[in-house]
């Protein structure tokens, strides 16, 4: 089955700076690959994603970017607000046509710091 | 999207009694619903996939005898803690997918065994 990993577990960065998580993952015939952030205590919030044909996504602060050969994923976030502080998981998941099991990442623990 | 609701948002419970989870779909005939568990400070573990008006499929390591999945509507999927222990204390979330690859996650089930 897939296997996703994700690093760094924990990343503190000053108001203003640029945040970067990298995952990756085992199964190449995944093809869909959200990002969440969480919240303590609340359900996950997609905040962005990428399919496998495209190579890089934008929206407004955040962009994801994909490297199928390597099996890699990377989240960047400019920037970084206190906001935005939380928990960050990748995934990686195969539709199959009627639904697409989604294995996560272990988890990045975002501080922004004033 | 797709508007999820988990009823209870938190439950205590007595070690030996069942607890019962209940998440709907409430704008949308969902045909699969997945059931997660998140203990603290870890990631989303999937522990089965639930599709109406079959059996649902079980992740290796989950006891299908121990967690009971009920999909009997395109609605409402339910999920039974027999027996429940303080190790089954968790966080239990579900998500529906609407055929494509994204899923809608409900905002969760805190479950405390004593």
């Amino acid at each position: 089955g897939e296997n996703v990993e994700q690093h760094p577990s924990t990343l503190s960065v000053q108001e203003g700076d640029s945040a970067v998580i990298k995952c990756t993952y085992s199964d190449s015939a995944s093809n869909y690959f959200p990002w969440y952030k969480q919240e303590l205590g609340k359900r996950p919030q997609l905040i962005i994603d990428i399919r496998s044909n495209v190579g890089e996504k934008k929206d407004q602060r955040i962009a994801v970017t994909l490297n199928k050969t390597a099996k890699h994923f990377s989240l960047h976030i400019t920037e970084t607000q206190p906001e935005d502080s939380a928990v960050y998981f990748c995934a990686a998941s195969f539709h199959t046509g009627t639904a697409s099991k989604l294995t996560f990442g272990t988890g990045t623990r975002l501080q922004v710091t004033l | 999207g797709a508007v999820v609701s988990q009823h209870p948002s938190w439950v205590i419970c007595k070690s030996g009694t069942s607890v019962k989870i209940e998440c709907r779909s409430l704008d949308f005939q969902a045909t699969t619903m997945f059931w997660y568990r998140q203990f603290p400070k870890q990631s989303l573990m999937l522990m089965a996939t639930s599709n109406e008006g079959s059996k649902a499929t079980y992740e290796q390591g989950v006891e299908k005898d121990k967690f009971l999945i009920n999909h009997a509507s395109l609605t409402l999927s339910t999920l039974t803690v027999t027996s429940a222990h303080p190790e089954d204390s968790s966080f239990y979330i579900c998500s529906l997918g609407r055929g494509g690859n994204e899923q809608f996650f409900g905002p969760g089930t805190r479950l405390t065994v004593l």
